[in-house]
């Protein structure tokens, strides 16, 4: 089966910089490629996705990057705000059904 | 997108005993999954509920121990059988929104403790 790795497990920055965090997966196959937001307490929520037929996509200041070659995704987040501050999941799926996590990034933006 | 009520919110459970989480959903949906997440840790997902069919788990979670019911397209239950105190942990359902690439939407989970 698919497996996740994400990297790092925590990840401090001051408010204003940026961060990014970075998940690799194991299964070729993989073509979607979400990335959760969970606040303590909350149940995750999508942030952003990437689908394998494009490399990059943005929102706001959210972005994904894909390397289907190398077969890793970033998540990188610029001008952080506290309320950034979460544990980010990536996950893989290739048939859009099961969906497979990253072991998760504990995110602090310090004011 | 769609709304997710996941009842109970908590609860605490003795040895021994079995417990059922009903997720219930606003609005039709073709897949529905049952996650489990230890505190401070990733999600694993136990089984995909199919309406009409058995429900598919994966490796390590078994239908003795996880039964899940799917009478139809807005609803299922998950149930944790004669629990241990391992079982401690919090479930969530999700659903994804359309089958084959669907996004997944989740519920707000069920933090449940075993004494």
């Amino acid at each position: 089966g698919e497996n996740v790795e994400q990297h790092p497990s925590t990840l401090s920055v001051q408010e204003g910089d940026s961060a990014v965090i970075k998940c690799t997966y194991s299964d070729s196959a993989s073509n979607y490629f979400p990335w959760y937001k969970q606040e303590l307490g909350k149940r995750p929520q999508l942030i952003i996705d990437i689908r394998s037929n494009v490399g990059e996509k943005k929102d706001q200041r959210i972005a994904v990057t894909l390397n289907k070659t190398a077969k890793h995704f970033s998540l990188h987040i610029t001008e952080t705000q506290p309320e950034d501050s979460a544990v980010y999941f990536c996950a893989a799926s290739s048939t859009g059904n099961q969906f497979y996590f990253g072991t998760g990034t504990s995110l602090t933006v310090i004011p | 997108s769609a709304v997710i009520s996941q009842k109970p919110s908590r609860d605490i459970c003795q040895r021994g005993t079995s417990l059922t989480i009903q997720c219930q959903v606003d609005s039709q949906v073709t897949m529905m999954f049952w996650y489990r997440q230890q505190p401070g840790q990733s999600l694993t997902l136990i089984a995909t509920a199919n309406q009409g069919s058995e429900a598919t788990y994966e490796s390590g979670f078994v239908i003795d121990k996880f039964p899940i019911s799917r009478p139809n397209l807005t609803f299922s239950t998950l149930t944790v059988s004669n629990m241990s105190p391992e079982d401690s942990s919090i479930y969530l359902c999700s659903v994804a929104t359309r089958p084959m690439g669907g996004i997944q939407y989740f519920g707000a989970g069920t933090r449940l403790s075993v004494l």
